[in-house]
């Protein structure tokens, strides 16, 4: 099992849409956690990251931890076809600067 | 604030030879991760460098190295490539602090390397 799986998608949202993306995780020792975002060719940006249970919102992003379910989400609000990259969700352990990462979802936003 | 940097930038080389790739860090980063991200495998972790000390390593073969240098700056050495070394090779940049809860990566623009 990985340590933090994600759907490969593709994942088609219309324009002006709420794209939904999710991630489970498997160490419960997992402390802080991680959104990227990758478009073909470029390396992973930084969208936002997350340690407390509950909502985290940045402009049209809002990152879900549920550590209970072992679940995060990502949801992009009024998604444009910029949005259309490669999602990462990333996990850190506790006392450890490991980082990793899922295998990512790709997100197509049509016009 | 400057970002982190990587070079080269592209490289291509034979079966055989081997490469060493560099990462600046951002400045007042002390923790400098590596990883290797191809179509199939995604994102792999190599290894990470703190204070001149590999901290953390992931499952690659010993003919992947690297070290960390007293201004953070970070190389990784492949040697002896193989074909299946051909990837994008990316560094990530952090304070490195263990027990923080906001510690964060940053990523470079990664070397793009083709072995044939």
């Amino acid at each position: 099992q990985k340590e933090v799986e994600q759907n490969s998608g593709p994942l088609s949202v219309p324009e002006g849409a709420i794209a939904s993306l999710n991630c489970t995780y498997s160490d419960r020792g997992s402390q802080s956690f991680f959104w990227y975002r990758q478009y073909s060719g470029k390396s992973p940006e930084l969208i936002m990251f997350i340690y407390s249970n509950g909502d985290k919102e940045d402009g049209r992003f809002t990152a879900q931890l549920n550590k209970a379910s072992q679940y995060v989400s990502l949801l992009i609000r009024d998604s444009q076809p910029s949005d259309s990259a490669t999602y990462l969700c990333a996990a850190r352990l506790y006392n450890f600067n490991k980082f990793y990462f899922g295998s990512g979802t790709k997100l197509n936003v049509k016009p | 604030k400057a970002g982190v940097t990587q070079t080269p930038r592209y490289l291509i080389k034979t079966r055989g030879q081997q490469v060493t790739l560099s990462c600046s860090p951002i400045s007042g980063h002390r923790s400098v991760s590596w990883y290797q991200q191809t179509p199939g495998q995604g994102l792999q972790f190599l290894f990470e460098y703190f204070s001149e000390t590999q901290r953390n390593k992931g499952n690659f073969p010993g003919r992947f190295s690297g070290r960390q240098f007293s201004n953070s700056r970070s190389e990784m050495n492949v040697s002896t490539l193989e074909l299946g070394d051909s990837a994008l090779y990316l560094c990530a940049s952090s304070r490195g602090t263990s027990g923080g809860t906001q510690e964060t990566q940053y990523f470079g623009p990664g070397t793009r390397l083709l072995v044939l």
